[in-house]
């Protein structure tokens, strides 16, 4: 079983803070990662995804990834109440004769004004 | 473009009962996942499709549930007989370049069964 691990919080930060998400992953060969955000009683919504090790940066979001380490971070930086979500992790993983996403179960992230 | 739009998005059925759940994807995607959603296991997935065809079903749970894509625009999951554990959040979600670039989801349907 290919495990997508995150803490699930919550993480409490207050408006105009860096909120820090963190995920880890157990397939060594894992080479696609995504971040999904999902408001209460909303379907999983893409923010991005990162392919290569090092940062990728889109708006107030950067995406970091660390394959040596087997780990992938969401910052969220001058974080807004409308924030407030459960951030998802996922990873590519082959299934079948193809690749599905794999994912984490969430981290409940709280911006308080 | 309307999105992955699902079916019903609210089921409440007794224990024992059918229960089909409906998808319809994007134009022009030709992979169509299953997803179930709850507290306890996060996201799972249960079945997905390329072309219409079921490519891995290795996360259905059990053979009271079945899947099926007759054609490049619907698909259905179905439970029979439902069973109270069988209640989640059921999403389907589809992508027109497998996993490379993330999946579009439907808004779900929520299934209780008492």
């Amino acid at each position: 079983q290919k495990e997508v691990e995150q803490n699930s919080g919550p993480l409490s930060v207050p408006e105009g803070a860096i909120a820090s998400l963190n995920c880890t992953y157990s397939d060594r060969g894992s080479q696609s990662f995504f971040w999904y955000r999902q408001y209460s009683g909303k379907s999983p919504e893409l923010i991005m995804f990162i392919y290569s090790n090092g940062d990728k940066e889109d708006g107030r979001f950067t995406a970091q990834l660390n394959k040596a380490s087997q780990y992938v971070s969401l910052l969220i930086r001058d974080s807004q109440p409308s924030d407030s979500a459960t951030y998802l992790c996922a990873v590519k993983v082959p299934l079948g004769s193809g690749y599905a996403l794999n994912f984490g179960k969430g981290t409940s992230l709280l911006v308080t004004p | 473009d309307a999105g992955v739009i699902q079916s019903p998005r609210h089921e409440v059925t007794e224990m024992g009962q059918e229960v089909t759940l409906r998808c319809k994807p994007i134009s022009g995607h030709d992979y169509l996942f299953w997803y179930r959603q709850t507290m306890m296991r996060g996201l799972e997935l249960l079945i997905y499709f390329n072309n219409n065809v079921p490519i891995d079903d290795s996360g259905m749970p059990e053979d009271r549930f079945s899947a099926k894509m007759p054609n490049a625009s619907f698909s259905t999951l179905k439970i029979q007989p439902s069973e109270p554990r069988d209640s989640a959040v059921y999403f389907c979600a589809s992508s027109s370049q497998g996993t490379d670039y993330g999946y579009t989801f439907g808004s779900g349907t929520r299934l209780t069964v008492v």
